[in-house]
């Protein structure tokens, strides 16, 4: 049973447009959110994260939104670039002493230029 | 500072052998988490070592082992393995376990191939 789906394998955007990938949840016990991007031969980097306390935090070009009543989050990325083309993971934590992260499977984004 | 380092990158064994991997994670970082990733299944937690002690486990079996030393480098062995251990293998690294999520950072992974 994944407790964090993303259920867009890949998603295709042009260079400049915004990019928007979905992620939904299960446990409403997480209260913290990351998202991560992962390039091929490297491993995960993190890439921005939002507070169970907070629907929306931004970093430059990306924005994590957080809908907790409908345990939706999504991260927007306005404008994509194609150094974006990557996988994107989001995770999800319960809190907690036993702070494991709980991954979705993730989307392929492309960014055509 | 160098990252977090994995040996090796690339393995292939058949099934019922054992294989060991080995983690060097970031110099002054204490705790090391190791993850699972099979196409579809994203990143899976498999167990968290500080101090050489494992602090929490994932849902996996009795077959997936690890351990710690005292310069925190990490092993994880798998024995008896199976066609469904095929799969990159990440570790992760941060400070201390209670540290935030966010300065947990990835090793390259291991690309494990059981045949």
């Amino acid at each position: 049973d994944q407790q964090v789906k993303q259920n867009s394998p890949s998603l295709s955007v042009q260079e400049g447009r915004i990019s928007i990938l979905n992620c939904d949840y299960t446990n409403s016990m997480f209260d913290y959110f990351l998202w991560y991007k992962k390039y091929p031969a490297e491993g995960p980097t993190f890439l921005i994260s939002i507070s169970s306390i907070k629907d929306k935090n931004e970093d430059g070009r990306f924005t994590v939104f957080l809908n907790k009543s409908a345990k939706h989050l999504s991260l927007h990325i306005v404008p994509s670039q194609p150094g974006d083309s990557a996988v994107y993971f989001c995770a999800a934590s319960a809190g907690g002493s036993a702070r494991q992260l709980t991954f979705g499977s993730g989307t392929q984004l492309t960014v055509l230029p | 500072k160098a990252g977090v380092t994995q040996t090796p990158r690339y393995l292939i064994k058949t099934r019922g052998q054992q294989v060991t991997l080995s983690c060097s994670p970031i110099s002054g970082h204490r705790s090391v988490s190791w993850y699972q990733q099979t196409p579809g299944q994203g990143l899976q937690f498999l167990f968290e070592y500080f101090s050489e002690t494992q602090r929490n486990k994932g849902n996996f079996p009795g077959r997936f082992s690890g351990r710690q030393f005292s310069n925190s480098r990490s092993e994880m062995n798998v024995s008896t393995l199976e066609l469904g251990d095929s799969a990159l293998y990440l570790c992760a690294s941060s400070l201390v376990p209670s540290g935030a999520l966010n300065e947990q950072f990835f090793g390259p992974g291991t690309r494990l191939t059981v045949l």
